[in-house]
C-alpha cells in the first residue's frame, strides 16, 4: 500500500525567511510525484508534477525536487500570500487515485 | 479557475436524509474523481470513472453512490446521511486515466449533516 507522509505539520515563517517542506513516500513503483497547493475552504491547486529522481521544477518563489525517497517543496524568500496548506501526492499503479500527505500548514508572516 | 465546477458549494442536512452532489468536469476531460476531506482523514480518495463506466474504487461507503453521465458530468449521491459524513467532497478530472494524468480539482461542496 502506498504511503506518503509529509513534514512539518505546520511550518512558521517571516516573509522573506527560505525553508523547505518535506513529502517521503513509499511505494511499489514511483509513477510520479504531484504538489497541490490548498487555500483554507478551497480546492487544492495543482503546482507541479515530477516523474523521475533528480527532476527538479520551479514556478515563482517554489522549487521543488523529487528523490528516490522523498521529494522537498523549497520555498524561496516566502512572501505572506504563500501561506496555504501543500500537498503532496502519488498515483497508484493504474493512475486511478492519488494518495495523499497530511499536508504542511505555511503560515507566512509579514 | 481550475475548469471543474461543482455545485452546490454547500449543503445543510439532517442525518437520515439524501443529498446529490453534482461535478462538471474540465472541458476534454474524460476521467472524473471523487474525493473526501474531512479533519481527521485528510483528502481520501472515494470513486473514480471514465468515460461513463466505473473506473476504481477507494474507502467509499455502500451507502455512497456516483455516476458519470453521456455528457461527462458526475453525480456523487450520499444516503442514510450520518454526522460524521460531514466534509468537504471534492471532484477532479483529468484528460484520461493513467498515473501521469494531472488531476484538476474544483472548488468543493461542503457538506454539513446535522
Amino acid at each position: 500500500e502506498d504511503q506518503v507522509t509529509q513534514s512539518p505539520e505546520a511550518l512558521r515563517l517571516q516573509e522573506g525567511e527560505s525553508s523547505s517542506l518535506n513529502c517521503s513516500y513509499t511505494v511499489s513503483g514511483l509513477r510520479g510525484l504531484f504538489w497541490y497547493r490548498q487555500d483554507p475552504g478551497k480546492g487544492p491547486e495543482f503546482l507541479f508534477t515530477l516523474y523521475s529522481a533528480g527532476e527538479e521544477k520551479e514556478k515563482e518563489r517554489l522549487k521543488a525536487t523529487l528523490t528516490k525517497k522523498e521529494s522537498f517543496l523549497h520555498i524561496t524568500a516566502p512572501k505572506p500570500e504563500d501561506s496555504a496548506t501543500y500537498l503532496c501526492a502519488v498515483p497508484d499503479n493504474a493512475g486511478n487515485m492519488l494518495t495523499f500527505g497530511g499536508g504542511t500548514r505555511l503560515m507566512v508572516k509579514p | 479557475d481550475s475548469g471543474v465546477t461543482q455545485t452546490p458549494k454547500h449543503l445543510i442536512t439532517a442525518t437520515g436524509q439524501r443529498v446529490t452532489l453534482r461535478c462538471s468536469p474540465r472541458s476534454g476531460d474524460l476521467s472524473v474523481y471523487w474525493y473526501q476531506q474531512s479533519l481527521d482523514q485528510g483528502l481520501q480518495f472515494l470513486i473514480q470513472y471514465y468515460n461513463g463506466e466505473e473506473r476504481a474504487k477507494g474507502n467509499i461507503l455502500e451507502r455512497f453512490s456516483a455516476q458519470q453521465f453521456p455528457d461527462l458530468h458526475s453525480e456523487l449521491n450520499l444516503s442514510s446521511l450520518e454526522l460524521g459524513d460531514s466534509a468537504l467532497y471534492f471532484c477532479a478530472s483529468s484528460v484520461a486515466a493513467g498515473g501521469r494524468e494531472t488531476q484538476y480539482f474544483g472548488p468543493g461542496t461542503r457538506l454539513l449533516v446535522l
